[in-house]
């Protein structure tokens, strides 16, 4: 079993639409919850991160932290064409948490295609 | 420079030979990190550097596998005697330092074919 799991989808969504994606982890060390974005062919881009439990939100993206079900998400409001992507969740144990030299280590999961239709 | 840049883009080998893919990360930022990405896989953790040290090797698939950094700044991943399932994406990121691991910052990866 993978530390995170995430569902690849395909996701397919109108314009206007709220989305949502999720992830969940087995490590109870994590304590960094990370979304990262990924166009085609581009390098993961930095969304938002959470650290601990709780909510964090960015315009129109919303992030959520559930430690106690070991489940995070990723919302977005009033989704565009132009966020058509691979979402990927990323997480890590941090310097306080992580065992030995490990704290320099992010774990993703597989990432989520998303498509937003016209 | 502005963003982390890789080099080459794309590069396409035979089997059984070596290659070097090279990162250049943020200018000032400390630590840098290696990520593989396999079609329709999430990134693979590789290694990580703080300056010119490598603590976390654990990523590593093979020995054939090997990475260095020096002076701070560019590092160079090297696959030696590439084989067919070492075809990939090999992404770089790097960020201010690996207490900041968690915002990192991705160039656009190098596409690595192995015939």
């Amino acid at each position: 079993q993978k530390e995170v799991e995430q569902d690849p989808g395909p996701l397919s969504v109108p314009e206007g639409a709220i989305v949502s994606l999720n992830c969940t982890y087995s490590n109870s060390a994590f304590q960094y919850f990370m979304w990262y974005r990924q166009y085609s062919r581009k390098g993961p881009e930095l969304l938002m991160y959470t650290y601990s439990s709780g909510n964090k939100e960015d315009g129109r993206f919303t992030a959520q932290v559930d430690k106690s079900s070991k489940y995070i998400s990723l919302f977005i409001r009033d989704s565009q064409p132009s966020d058509s992507a691979t979402y990927l969740c990323a997480m890590s144990a941090g310097l306080a948490n992580a065992g030995g030299t490990s704290y320099g280590k992010l774990t993703f999961g597989q990432g989520t295609i998303l498509t937003v239709h016209p | 420079g502005a963003g982390v840049s890789q080099s080459p883009s794309n590069k396409v080998t035979e089997k059984g030979k070596d290659v070097e893919l090279r990162c250049d990360p943020i200018s000032g930022h400390t630590a840098l990190y290696w990520y593989r990405q396999s079609l329709g896989q999430g990134l693979e953790f590789l290694i990580y550097f703080q300056g010119n040290s490598a603590p976390d090797k654990s990523g590593l698939p093979s020995d054939r596998f090997s990475a260095e950094r020096t002076g701070g700044s560019v590092s160079t991943l090297t696959i030696q005697r590439t084989q067919q399932e070492d075809s990939a994406v090999y992404l770089c990121a790097s960020s201010l330092d690996v207490t900041r691991a968690n915002i990192q910052y991705f160039g656009a990866g190098t596409r690595l074919s192995v015939l």
